[in-house]
């Protein structure tokens, strides 16, 4: 049973681009959540997900992030016009319905330059 | 809003030694987690704790949750090179939420 994917594992993009962030939650799982680990700091929430529905997006910045779960296929964590403060490790975790454990993927590490 | 403190930040053993990391929590403990994160990977999940007073455990891990739910501790029995890596807690901020807080990471070195 795979884990939580996550892809790309490494980005780069240069100032004012855009970023997708790909997670695909683990098989029989129907919760994907984003947290960002900004250098050496601590893992904050981003926002909580289910299929076709935002839960919980108090975490959001309010402007260049946005984050959709569709019917069909993975999460993604889009960032708009990306800025230097935007390099983070951003990790997406699942759970199943009804569960509160939450298992993470491996991360995408952004780099802005 | 909720705080996680963990402590020592940093901690270094001999192989073999025993080693607790605490986390303490200024609100009441809605369900509380145990992860181990290795540099440039994700969380690997250990253990999530409910009740005040549980205590669960795995391989050489064990954590507790106080009966005041409000304070956690980790505890490794005869460590190993393995267990070296950064651990986490992370906490429900309120009954029955999905998002987790989580405390700044313990690196913990294991020493041959």
């Amino acid at each position: 049973n795979a884990g939580v994917m996550q892809n790309p594992r490494h980005l780069v993009r240069r100032r004012g681009q855009e970023a997708r962030l790909r997670c695909s939650p683990m098989k029989g799982h129907s919760h994907v959540y984003w947290y960002r680990q900004l250098p050496e700091e601590g893992l904050k929430f981003m926002v909580y997900l289910q299929k076709e529905n935002i839960i919980d997006e108090s975490g959001m910045p309010k402007e260049r992030f946005s984050a959709e779960f569709p019917k069909e296929g993975p999460s993604i964590l889009r960032i708009q016009q990306v800025v230097r403060g935007d390099s983070a490790a951003y990790f997406c975790a699942s759970s199943r319905q009804g569960s509160y454990e939450q298992y993470f993927g491996p991360g995408t590490r952004l780099t802005v330059t | 809003s909720q705080e996680l403190e963990q402590s020592p930040q940093s901690l270094i053993v001999q192989e073999g030694k025993n080693l607790t990391i605490n986390c303490t929590s200024s609100k009441t403990l809605y369900g509380l987690y145990w992860y181990k994160q290795k540099y440039g990977e994700g969380l690997i999940f250990l253990m999530m704790l409910q009740k005040g007073g549980e205590e669960k455990s795995h391989e050489k891990i064990t954590a507790k949750l106080d009966e005041k739910k409000q304070q956690s501790s980790l505890h490794i029995t005869a460590s190993q090179p393995s267990h070296a890596g950064i651990y986490l807690c992370g906490a429900a901020p309120l009954l029955g939420a999905q998002k987790l807080v989580f405390g700044q990471g313990t690196r913990l070195t294991i020493n041959p």
